[in-house]
């Protein structure tokens, strides 16, 4: 079946535009989450939205981040007033939830702010 | 918060040989110990995980070691091929978490032919 999808794929933009990135989940699967990774580094926990709760929001960096999960499946990660150290490749993973179990990943949007 | 670290960070074997890469955990309520392969330009793919209920888990030429006691666990590949370069990325779970995990730096695991 259809595994998580992203777009765009790669997304260059200037400092201090906003930027929109759409991830779709696997069918089915209520929890959804974004990670940020930078250059060699790990995966950093950015929003995990389960269901119909309330978002955990703790990993944003700062108030220009958001995302917004409509209908319990697509979700879009907004980066408003974009800066150079916001360039990343930003990951989104989806799950069943129903304990604590394997994410799937989506292929990424990799993110250059000039 | 669940700490979790892996070494080495880099790690470069002949093809054949075995590679091993070890991760340690914070937090002893963590239950759940995923590993994740990356390739280039890819996103990770769950390549094995274990539970805290066992020790070892194998999959083929992947092996998954768990020392709760000591906590930490470990990556086993044996008879490496060229295709395992990657970037290797272990995981533990968040209680408390919302059903997250964190997740080391990563290792680089080099194959050389």
């Amino acid at each position: 079946g259809a595994g998580v999808s992203q777009s765009p794929s790669n997304k260059v933009t200037e400092k201090g535009k906003d930027v929109e990135l759409r991830c779709d989940p696997i069918s089915g699967h209520t929890a959804l989450y974004w990670y940020r990774q930078s250059l060699g580094q790990g995966l950093e926990f950015l929003i995990y939205f389960q269901g119909n709760s309330a978002p955990d929001k703790s990993g944003l960096p700062s108030d220009r981040f958001s995302a917004e999960r409509t209908g319990g499946s697509v979700s879009t990660l907004t980066i408003q007033r974009t800066q150079q150290e916001d360039s990343a490749v930003y990951l989104c993973a989806s799950s069943l939830a129903l304990r604590s179990g394997e994410q799937f990943f989506g292929p990424g949007t990799r993110l250059t702010v000039l | 918060g669940e700490n979790v670290e892996q070494h080495p960070s880099t790690l470069s074997v002949q093809e054949g040989d075995s590679a091993v890469i070890k991760c340690t955990y914070s937090d002893s309520a963590s239950n759940y110990f995923p590993w994740y392969k990356q390739e280039l330009g890819k996103g990770p793919q769950l390549i094995i995980d274990i539970r805290s209920n066992v020790g070892e888990k194998k999959d083929q030429r992947i092996a998954v070691t768990l020392n709760k006691t000591a906590k930490h666990f470990s990556l086993h590949i044996t008879e490496t091929q060229p295709e395992d370069s990657a970037v290797y990325f272990c995981a533990a779970s968040i209680q408390g978490g919302n059903n997250r995990l964190a997740f080391g730096k990563g290792n680089q695991v080099v194959v050389i032919p």
